[in-house]
């Protein structure tokens, strides 16, 4: 399996603001996840990381609130932007091994609190 | 629209107890089923199955598919405090992973 860090574990922010989490493995991977898990919830998935290219977002998110970044095949950043209270959730990379979307493997997280 | 559900939601037992766990399917597309354990914030992997009817096992725990009644099981003998997690199922289809709410298990000792 993959080594992935994410930083920062945790943050508390104000409403209005933006926060930045950045993904990093410890090998190449294609595919890499940005998830979001609400409190009480199941994990949600916000959008495939696509390295080169835009980001391919689920239905409910758009690019303007979670923009992402993918400059190599190790590395991605999601934004949460313009925070609200309602974004208070945990936010998880994941990346797929051997070349299905399956077998996916989990950041540690990002709790994200917004008061 | 693909939907994963499981059950129960919560559950509460002895150390000592074996539990199973349950969850159904309706996915399009279907590739994979997967089961994850989720102690803090990162789910680890548990389990992947693709075929009906071969158990997988790891130690105290084992699953089983059955693609024609679309459901999972997960099994966990001689239940540790340390079992203490909640479960997700998750299922692969067209390109990503639809993942249920999970089950919240607590083992008392």
């Amino acid at each position: 399996s993959a080594v992935i860090s994410q930083k920062p574990s945790r943050d508390i922010c104000q409403r209005g603001t933006s926060l930045t989490i950045q993904c990093q493995v410890d090998s190449q991977v294609t595919m890499m996840f940005w998830y979001r898990q609400q409190p009480g919830q199941s994990l949600t998935l916000i959008a495939t990381a696509n390295q080169g290219s835009e980001a391919t977002y689920e239905s409910g998110f758009v690019i303007d609130k979670f923009p992402i970044s993918r400059p190599n095949l190790t590395f991605s950043t999601l934004t949460v932007s313009n925070m609200s209270p309602e974004d208070s959730s945990i936010y998880l990379c994941s990346v797929g091994r051997g070349g299905t979307p399956d077998t996916q493997y989990f950041g540690p997280g990002t709790r994200l609190t917004v008061l | 629209e693909d939907k994963v559900v499981q059950s129960p939601l919560s559950l509460v037992v002895h150390e000592g107890d074996t539990v199973t766990l349950n969850c159904s399917y309706e996915v399009t597309n279907f590739r994979s089923l997967l089961w994850y354990k989720q102690e803090k914030k990162a789910p680890t992997f548990l389990f992947m199955l693709t075929s009906s009817g071969i158990e997988k096992k790891s130690g105290r725990l084992s699953s089983i598919l059955d693609k024609k009644e679309l459901f999972s099981i997960l099994n966990i003998t001689a239940t540790q405090t340390g079992d203490s997690a909640i479960y997700l199922c998750a299922v692969g289809g067209a390109q990503k992973l639809v993942f249920g709410q999970g089950t919240r298990l607590t083992i008392n000792p």
